[in-house]
């Protein structure tokens, strides 16, 4: 079974740029997870589909960070204006609807100048 | 509101050595209680998972602990392994399934 998949790995950007980062979920996962880690700490969940409705975004600086699953499968974000302190790994998780456990991909690294 | 945290934010340890990492959490009233383990430039990986109504669970080296009324859960690393170098974080489940995340311990197993 291929697991979460991310792209890109490694996003080094200026500030006041945009970027965006792109997320497939396990086959069959109805729930998908955008995380951000900023070094040394855990994951901070930014926001939670169900299929292609929004279950959470509260924090999710919607001046800035914008995310859609259109078809109830993949998934992207967006950043646009970029600032310093968005520097760190995006994690994009998914899960069986109603299951416990979270399926992690490697995350997005990104670093603004 | 839940906050969860993780001392030591760092330890070494040499290899063969039992260890144990601590987790705390403020609201006892939480789901589950998962552990992950982080490799660098990797995603998170599941250990463990315990249920609210279960005090441990095992999974080879590895054993989980959950006292909710201390608001305490502990992971204890048997045998220790050089591959066993990674971080560790838990993360505290609400009845939502969102997970509230410590900080983690970063471990080093020295050879």
């Amino acid at each position: 079974e291929a697991g979460v998949a991310q792209s890109p790995r490694y996003k080094i950007i200026e500030k006041r740029q945009s970027v965006a980062f792109w997320c497939n979920p396990i086959s069959g996962h109805a729930t998908l997870y955008w995380y951000q880690q900023i070094l040394g700490q855990g994951p901070k969940l930014l926001i939670q589909f169900q299929n292609n409705g929004v279950v959470d975004d509260s924090q999710l600086p919607k001046d800035r960070f914008s995310a859609e699953r259109l078809k109830g499968v993949d998934s992207t974000l967006k950043i646009q204006p970029a600032k310093l302190e968005d520097s760190a790994v995006y994690l994009c998780a998914s899960s069986l609807l109603g299951a416990e456990t979270q399926y992690f991909g490697p995350g997005t690294r990104l670093l603004v100048l | 509101k839940q906050e969860v945290t993780q001392i030591p934010a760092a330890l070494s340890v040499p290899e063969g050595e039992n260890l144990v990492l601590n987790c705390s959490f403020t609201d006892s009233a939480i789901y589950n209680l998962q552990w992950f383990r982080q490799d660098p430039g990797k995603g998170l990986t599941s250990l463990l998972l315990i249920q609210s109504s279960q005090r441990e669970q095992t999974s080879g080296r590895l054993n989980a602990s959950l006292d909710k009324s201390s608001g305490r859960s502990t992971l204890y690393i048997a045998a220790s392994q050089p591959g066993d170098s990674a971080t560790y974080l838990c993360a505290a489940s609400s009845s939502n399934y969102q997970l509230i995340w410590g900080a983690g311990t970063k471990l080093i197993i020295k050879p």
